[in-house]
């Protein structure tokens, strides 16, 4: 079953925050999050794995939720290279290792 | 380490016909994972192979199939195309699965 993404879209200007979370009602042994700009191949962010772990690299982080099967991606004092669209993707135990991705956030930073 | 490369970019196909799109992953990865993008659908996941093996299946029709190479390169099939087939259908490898390296697609047409 497909993760759930919210919000569908946000519109940002430059140096502000931003949240996007993914849910899903199964079990879950990963989350995956990537960027995707226009007219581009989805492109890798970070993987987390169950346990609760935080990562990040420079102003992008995420944490994983493992009791609520949630995600979330924090981008922090956004810049105008993070515009394009957010890909959560979702690993379930027992799945045999089939990633299923929600629907995308759209998010739009603005000068 | 050259990326995941997919052939053709473009494609257009009338009703009806048949169509192959190729990816060859990048070296040491044993899986492929296809995917099919369409405004609004976001990634659906159509299939995924390991070791010249099938271990995934989404929920597409027949029409649609795939196999994998000794080599990990890996082709897509659709037949009897339809309209709602156009799209753009992305491959991704991983070591097993995991972290998913995207190609840049091949956009497909159909008329």
């Amino acid at each position: 079953q497909q993760p759930v993404q919210s919000p569908q879209a946000v519109i940002l200007r430059e140096g502000e925050d931003a949240v996007i979370n993914c849910s899903s009602s199964k079990a879950l042994y990963s989350v995956h999050w990537y960027r995707q700009k226009h007219g581009e191949a989805p492109v890798f962010l970070m993987i987390l794995l169950k346990g609760g772990e935080q990562k990040g690299h420079e102003k992008i982080s995420a944490s994983f939720n493992e009791k609520k099967q949630q995600s979330s991606l924090y981008l922090t004092a956004s810049q105008l290279s993070y515009s394009g669209t957010y890909f959560c993707g979702t690993i379930a135990g027992g799945s045999n290792y089939k990633l299923t991705f929600g629907k995308g956030t759209l998010l739009t930073v603005n000068p | 380490k050259a990326g995941v490369t997919q052939t053709p970019r473009y494609l257009i196909k009338t009703r009806g016909q048949q169509v192959t799109l190729s990816c060859s992953p990048i070296s040491g990865h044993r899986s492929v994972s296809w995917y099919q993008q369409t405004p609004g659908q976001g990634l659906q996941f159509l299939f995924e192979y390991f070791s010249e093996t099938q271990r995934n299946k989404g929920n597409f029709p027949g029409r649609f199939s795939g196999r994998q190479f000794s080599n990990s390169r890996s082709e897509m099939n659709v037949s009897t195309l339809e309209l709602g087939d156009s799209a753009l259908y992305l491959c991704a490898s991983s070591v097993n699965g995991d972290t998913q390296y995207f190609g840049p697609g091949t956009r497909l047409t159909v008329l």
